[in-house]
C-alpha cells in the first residue's frame, strides 16, 4: 500500500539554524500538507500546497517558513531560524487525486528538537 | 471559535468493553467530513474512519463506528471490544468542502487507556 515518508524521524538542531524536513508524498497525489504537534497538544496545520503553490497557510506560517516541491517527488518544510518554540512533531500529509478526495494520509512525523 | 471539541481529556476502559469518545463540531459550512485518527505512542496518525455530512448511515470500519449525529453537531467516535493495543490518543477532525480541498481541524484529543 503506498504510503507518505519524511525524513529524518528525528531532528536536533541549536536555534537560530535552518532545517529542512521532507517528505515524499503518495505519488498520484496532487495535494499536499504540513502540519505541526507541540508536545501534548493537539495537531495545528501550517500550509497546503497544490499545483507548485500555496493554497492556504495559517497563521503560525509567518515568514521564517517555507515549502517546496523541488522535484516530482519531494515535498519540503524549511524554517530558516529555528526558535525553541519550533520544537515540535511537523505531519507532512498528501490527498487525492480530486478535490473531493476526502482523505489525507500522514507520514510518520519528523521530531524537531531546538536547542 | 473552536471547531471541534473533545470534552474528554483522558478514558479508561476495561478490555473487551466498548467505550464511547465523544466529538461535538461547529461548522456552517452543509459540507464537511469527519474524522477519527488514532496516535500511539510512537507519534505516528492513524486514520481509522470518516463521516461526510451527506452519509444517511452511520460510518463503520471493523471494531469502529461512528455515531453520527447530525442536528446536534456531534460524532463520537465508538470502539468496540476494546483491546490493549488501543491504548491511544484519539483525534477528532473536520474539513469542510466549501473552498476545495481545505486543512483538517483537530480537536485535542482524548487519551484512552484500555485496562487488562
Amino acid at each position: 500500500e503506498p504510503e507518505v515518508t519524511q525524513t529524518p524521524s528525528h531532528q536536533v538542531t541549536q536555534m537560530g539554524q535552518e532545517v529542512i524536513l521532507r517528505c515524499v508524498p503518495i505519488s498520484n497525489h496532487l495535494y499536499f500538507y504540513w502540519y505541526r504537534q507541540i508536545l501534548g497538544q493537539k495537531v495545528e496545520f501550517l500550509v497546503s500546497f497544490y499545483n507548485n503553490e500555496i493554497s492556504e497557510k495559517s497563521e503560525i506560517f509567518d515568514d521564517q517558513f517555507s515549502v517546496e516541491r523541488p522535484d516530482g517527488s519531494n515535498f519540503t518544510l524549511k524554517i530558516r531560524s529555528t526558535k525553541l518554540e519550533d520544537s515540535a512533531m511537523y505531519f507532512c500529509a498528501s490527498s487525492g487525486v480530486s478535490a473531493s478526495s476526502y482523505e489525507q494520509y500522514f507520514g510518520p512525523g519528523t521530531r524537531l528538537t531546538v536547542t | 471559535a473552536q471547531k471541534i471539541t473533545q470534552t474528554q481529556p483522558g478514558m479508561f476502559v476495561q478490555e473487551k468493553e466498548a467505550v464511547t469518545l465523544d466529538c461535538t463540531y461547529d461548522t456552517s459550512d452543509p459540507s464537511y467530513g469527519l474524522f477519527w485518527y488514532k496516535q500511539p505512542s510512537s507519534g505516528e496518525m492513524i486514520f481509522l474512519i470518516y463521516q461526510g455530512s451527506y452519509d444517511q448511515q452511520n460510518a463503520t470500519e471493523g471494531r469502529y463506528s461512528l455515531n453520527f449525529q447530525k442536528a446536534r453537531k456531534s460524532a463520537n467516535l465508538v470502539i468496540s471490544a476494546s483491546q490493549l493495543g488501543d491504548s491511544a490518543m484519539y483525534f477528532c477532525a473536520m474539513r469542510e468542502w466549501n473552498s476545495g480541498n481545505t486543512p483538517l481541524v483537530f480537536g485535542k484529543g482524548t487519551r484512552l487507556s484500555v485496562i487488562a
